[in-house]
């Protein structure tokens, strides 16, 4: 079965300050999503990835996909305390367009 | 459309109780999916419909565990004969086949055995 690795685990930042998270897939990756999770509640949807190279932006928040597909990153520029919670990537398994594996998630606090 | 809506949001229960959740879907969505997520661990496939028809239940799914979307829009999950080790977050997440848009999840129901 498809195994997602995030790191780091958890990430402090000052305000303002850049950040990323990766995403590393023990196989190639058909589908990667972006999704950010406050404690407690659901998943909020973020981006999501299918071809080699590929990149997304939304507001300050960049992702991109590695030319092996087996490697995401999440970038968020001048981070703001409304940026924190767990962002957590998963990935359709063995491109089965119907079954996300998910990672552990990175904690993100902001401090303002 | 508000979403995929979840209820009861939070479920306190002894163990032994049966317990069932209630999912709403996005109404054009004909796929719908539940998941587990426990603490500090990213979130689980348990079993996924297309229309009413389930199409994949995971090993996760202990005969305890059945889930139901008779008519193709909302969906049950019931827990019966409930276990401390079924204290988790219970997601469920909708999607229109084809469409490339993603997967929506709802807030969850947290369930909690004592």
């Amino acid at each position: 079965s498809q195994e997602l690795e995030q790191s780091p685990q958890s990430l402090i930042v000052q305000e303002g300050k850049n950040l990323t998270i990766n995403c590393t897939s023990s196989k190639t990756l058909y589908g990667l999503y972006w999704y950010k999770q406050k404690y407690g509640e659901g998943l909020i949807f973020l981006m999501m990835l299918q071809k080699g190279g590929e990149e997304k932006s939304h507001e300050k928040i960049t992702a991109k996909l590695d030319e092996k597909k087996q490697q995401s990153s999440l970038h968020i520029t001048a981070s703001q305390p409304s940026h924190a919670g767990i962002y957590l990537c998963g990935a359709d398994e063995g491109g089965s367009n119907y079954k996300l594996t998910f990672g552990k998630g990175t904690l993100l606090t902001v401090n303002p | 459309d508000t979403g995929v809506s979840q209820n009861p949001r939070h479920k306190i229960t002894k163990r032994g109780q049966n317990v069932t959740f209630r999912c709403d879907p996005i109404s054009e969505h004909n796929r719908l999916y539940w998941y587990r997520q426990t603490l500090g661990q990213g979130p689980e496939f348990l079993t996924y419909f297309q229309n009413e028809a389930q199409l994949e239940k995971s090993r996760l799914l202990s005969d305890r565990f059945s889930a139901e979307r008779p008519k193709g829009s909302f969906s049950t999950l019931e827990i019966q004969r409930t276990e401390q080790g079924d204290s988790a977050m219970y997601l469920c997440a909708s999607s229109l086949a084809g469409s490339g848009d993603g997967y929506t999840f709802g807030s969850g129901t947290r369930l909690t055995v004592v």
